[in-house]
């Protein structure tokens, strides 16, 4: 049973639209990731945060914003989407972000921008 | 970026044996991890190799030798339920973690 939690798990928006992603890990961990994936690509990673730092920001275009409140919560905020940004987000933990701990993924949001 | 290789698709049948292979070209080795992912669901932690050796877990066991570049999964007795994707992914020296596209594993009675 994993312990990182995603909402909502689907989702469907308009390109003028407005919406965020929630992700919550319950493991204790001090690094958090958001990750793309699209079909028969690798996982993309997009954001990383350690100890509610952003540490890496991987050219991603600014309609996604990523916000770390504090250690255990991290949301992605999604405005103006293209129709191509329809992909499963994936949320992901670790102990940090140098460790040799391996990153535990939520279940992932399904966005499909119309 | 980095390259992480890895083939798309393989088809067994119950009971049998499948070796999925993974490539790549890192600046830096950290560790190649290898995730399981079902339709639909969280890719989960399978395996890690670091150094050179074989690590066992049940049916399923990975390999790495860097020198003579080997890494692969292993995964033995083929059940209905291994039909999932299989993930690659390596650590470079940044302690960056990517991923290859996962190879899509098909067990068929």
């Amino acid at each position: 049973e994993t312990g990182v939690t995603q909402t909502p798990r689907h989702l469907v928006m308009g390109m003028t639209n407005k919406k965020s992603l929630k992700c919550e890990q319950h493991l204790g961990h001090n690094a958090m990731y958001w990750y793309k994936q699209s079909a028969k690509k690798p996982l993309e990673l997009m954001f990383v945060y350690n100890f509610k730092e952003q540490t890496e920001n991987n050219s991603v275009p600014s309609r996604f914003s990523p916000e770390c409140p504090n250690s255990s919560h991290l949301f992605l905020h999604l405005h103006t989407l293209q129709p191509e940004d329809s992909a499963l987000y994936l949320c992901a933990s670790s102990q940090d972000r140098e460790g040799l701990e391996t990153q535990y993924f939520g279940p992932g949001t399904r966005l499909l921008v119309l | 970026g980095q390259n992480i290789d890895q083939p798309t698709e393989m088809t067994a049948t119950e009971g049998a044996i499948v070796q999925i292979n993974c490539t790549y070209q890192t600046s830096g080795f950290n560790g190649l991890f290898w995730y399981q992912q079902h339709a639909g669901e969280a890719p989960t932690f399978l395996s890690y190799n670091v150094l050179d050796g074989l690590e066992e877990k049940g049916r399923f066991s990975s390999f790495l030798s860097r020198s003579k570049g080997y890494r692969y999964l292993l995964l033995k007795e083929l059940q209905m339920k291994d039909s999932a994707s299989y993930l690659c992914a390596v650590r470079d020296g940044d302690y960056k973690l990517s991923f290859g596209a996962g190879t899509t594993v098909t067990v068929r009675a």
